[in-house]
């Protein structure tokens, strides 16, 4: 089942211009990690943000988390033709002696060059 | 790259049959899971092993099989294939069984079943 819900499913915008791709998760979490897939590839680790934690930033990357609302947002700044790509939210909830990761479907962003 | 290979990168299986996909984990991660990822959806948890054991599993039937060698490489194994099987198959490594926190992903494997 999918845990997280991506908004929205397609985001396109210009070179230049700021992308902001939202999460929404339903249970309680360890933490919140985005994703990017090129393609049909292998997943890219970008960023990770702690339930204890409000904000992050990495590099043109800034996440943020509300646990009250149950949701995360990603911000890429200055954004780039090299940006389109798939870009996953993954939520991690300790189960005891395992972890895993659950994906939501995903937001498929364009950068027009 | 991220140094967790894949192999091989496609297959195509008939109804019925069974196939085996091969991982080796990034160099110092012991633990590994594998991820079906159907077209347009995001990737399903199957189960993690370490230590060569199976530690956490998936809403998947027991078709789905792996096994984890003692250089920390993994085998899936799917019997009985049916036409549902048919996506994209990715292996991640960690160093770390009790957290899922930044894991390496393989550039997966695709299977297509006819």
């Amino acid at each position: 089942s999918q845990q997280g819900e991506e908004d929205p499913q397609a985001l396109s915008i210009q070179e230049g211009e700021n992308a902001t791709m939202n999460c929404s998760y339903k249970t309680s979490i360890n933490n919140l990690q985005w994703y990017r897939q090129n393609s049909g590839r292998g997943l890219v680790h970008l960023i990770l943000i702690r339930s204890n934690e409000r904000e992050k930033h990495s590099g043109r990357l800034r996440v943020t988390l509300d646990t009250s609302k149950k949701s995360s947002s990603l911000l890429i700044t200055a954004s780039r033709a090299a940006d389109t790509a798939s870009y996953f939210c993954a939520t991690e909830a300790y189960t005891g002696a395992n972890s895993k990761l659950t994906f939501g479907k995903g937001i498929t962003l364009s950068v027009r060059p | 790259e991220t140094g967790v290979t894949q192999s091989p990168t496609h297959l195509i299986k008939t109804r019925g049959q069974q196939v085996t996909l091969r991982c080796s984990s990034q160099s110092g991660h012991n633990t590994v899971s594998w991820y079906q990822q159907a077209l347009g959806q995001g990737p399903q948890f199957i189960f993690q092993y370490y230590r060569e054991e199976e530690n956490g599993r998936g809403n998947f039937p027991p078709r789905f099989s792996g096994l984890q060698f003692p250089n920390y490489s993994s085998e899936l194994n799917v019997n009985a294939l049916e036409l549902d099987d048919s996506a994209l198959y990715l292996c991640a490594s960690s160093s770390r069984l009790d957290r899922a926190e930044k894991l390496f992903f393989g550039s997966g494997t695709q299977l297509s079943v006819l």
